[in-house]
């Protein structure tokens, strides 16, 4: 069956620019997260929905990232006005419900700010 | 204080070494989650396992096998005969009630198996 999907996998952009990267969640999985990893670090926890609610916006870095989830489906996580420290993989995972279950990961988005 | 740690930052062993990364966690919660996680040179992180803090059975799967000890709040993880393809980062995460059930992850540890 098909797994999270991602997109784009690689993404060059300036310093200053806004860039949008999606996800893809399993099909019937009502939770989908956000994560980053900068590289050679572990995950870094952003952003959760719950359906197409996100009650915990805490972890987001700062006030340039935002994510929406329509449909309790596809998630947009965008971040505006790029700086060179976002350069990092962004990972989407879903999950059939939030709590306990088990998060399935995509490939990730592999973003370098220039 | 760190929720999940993996004191091995890296290991590196030659193939068919049999190994084990650890993982002790801490939690204030009796019903619980812990959960490994792969992620090879490639970035996709690949489940291994889930276990919840009610079962201690040890888990058997091929060449890998999990023990879990609620006495010393480890949840170890063993590769038997270790194969080039095992190289990788080992995560190891908590999901817990007290943090609304948020995996919390470890720093993972570099698993290197050389030829």
């Amino acid at each position: 069956g098909a797994g999270v999907s991602q997109s784009p996998s690689n993404k060059v952009t300036e310093k200053g620019k806004d860039v949008e990267l999606r996800c893809d969640p399993i099909s019937g999985h009502t939770a989908l997260y956000w994560y980053r990893q900068r590289l050679g670090q572990g995950l870094e926890f952003l952003i959760y929905f719950q359906g197409n609610s996100a009650p915990d916006k805490s972890g987001l870095p700062s006030d340039r990232f935002s994510a929406e989830r329509t449909g309790e489906s596809v998630s947009t996580l965008t971040i505006q006005r790029t700086q060179q420290e976002d350069s990092a993989v962004y990972l989407c995972a879903s999950s059939l419900g939030y709590g306990s279950e088990t998060q399935y990961f995509g490939p990730g988005t592999r973003l370098l700010v220039l | 204080a760190q929720k999940v740690t993996q004191a091995q930052t890296e290991i590196s062993v030659v193939e068919k070494e049999d190994v084990t990364l650890d993982c002790v966690y801490e939690t204030r919660d009796t019903t619980y989650y812990l959960f490994w996680y792969k992620q090879p040179p490639s970035g996709e992180l690949v489940f291994l396992i889930r276990r919840n803090s009610f079962d201690e059975q040890n888990e058997i799967s091929g060449r890998y096998s999990w023990n879990f000890q609620k006495s010393t709040s480890s949840f170890n993880f063993t590769i038997t005969a270790s194969q080039v393809v095992d190289s990788a980062v080992y995560f190891c995460a908590l999901s817990e009630l007290d943090s609304n059930y948020q995996l919390i992850w470890g720093a993972g540890t570099k698993l290197i198996i050389k030829p």
